[in-house]
């Protein structure tokens, strides 16, 4: 158990829906990633969080958006759902801003959009 | 572009048996390198990682790995598998310029008793 934590495990909703998913970090880690992993497109940096505050972004699809909370807590919002969002959507969290410092990944939720 | 590429999609081996993972970079300088684990229903462990110094890294769970500048590679080994390293396993590299993380593509071990 890595202590990170996200919810819900999994999500199935329908195309042009919005859905949110969350992430609670580990005690003490500051900064919260995102990341999707999909079979045709692999493992993918989305964005980062660092003490509330937006730090990097890859490959984040302007329907998706993020924010972390004063409680450190994150969430990743996907609106207008395309079948291509299906995947499943990682989170990680580090003590500090440094992206190549050792992250702790949550399990994960798995969105099927139909 | 930088890139990251590990050749084999899957690869099976025997209990006891040795492996190793291939993976190479794309990158004008020495970036950043990792091995990370997926066990099937979890999310991704770092297994190691190799900023600088010695090109010969220990991981945990056995796992070493060995950074060769000349052929742009940094490839995982085990001495001996385990069933328990049955699982997926990606090779990452950050690239300080632009702080960006790129993962490869995975190789799925598959160990046979």
């Amino acid at each position: 158990d890595s202590g990170v934590t996200q919810t819900p495990k999994h999500l199935i909703t329908a195309t042009g829906q919005r859905v949110t998913l969350r992430c609670s970090p580990r005690s003490g880690d500051l900064s919260v990633y995102w990341y999707q992993q999909s079979l045709d497109q692999g493992l993918q940096f989305l964005i980062q969080y660092y003490n509330g505050e937006e730090r990097a972004k890859g490959n984040i699809l302007e329907r998706f958006s993020a924010q972390q909370f004063p409680d450190l807590h994150s969430e990743l919002n996907l609106s207008s759902l395309e079948l291509g969002d299906s995947a499943l959507y990682f989170c990680a969290s580090s003590k500090d801003s440094g992206r190549f410092n050792e992250q702790y990944f949550g399990p994960g939720t798995r969105l099927t959009v139909t | 572009a930088q890139s990251v590429t590990q050749p084999d999609i899957h690869i099976t081996v025997s209990e006891g048996a040795s492996l190793e993972l291939r993976c190479n970079y794309s990158y004008g300088a020495t970036p950043y390198l990792f091995w990370y684990v997926q066990s099937p229903g979890q999310g991704l462990q770092l297994l190691l990682k190799y900023f600088s110094g010695d090109t010969l890294v220990q991981g945990i769970k056995g796992f070493e790995a060995e950074f060769k500048r000349s052929q742009s590679s940094f490839n995982l080994r085990k001495p001996s598998v385990h069933w328990s390293d049955a699982a997926e396993y990606f090779c990452a590299v950050g690239v300080p310029t632009g702080n960006q993380f790129y993962f490869g593509t995975g190789t799925s071990l598959t160990v046979i008793p």
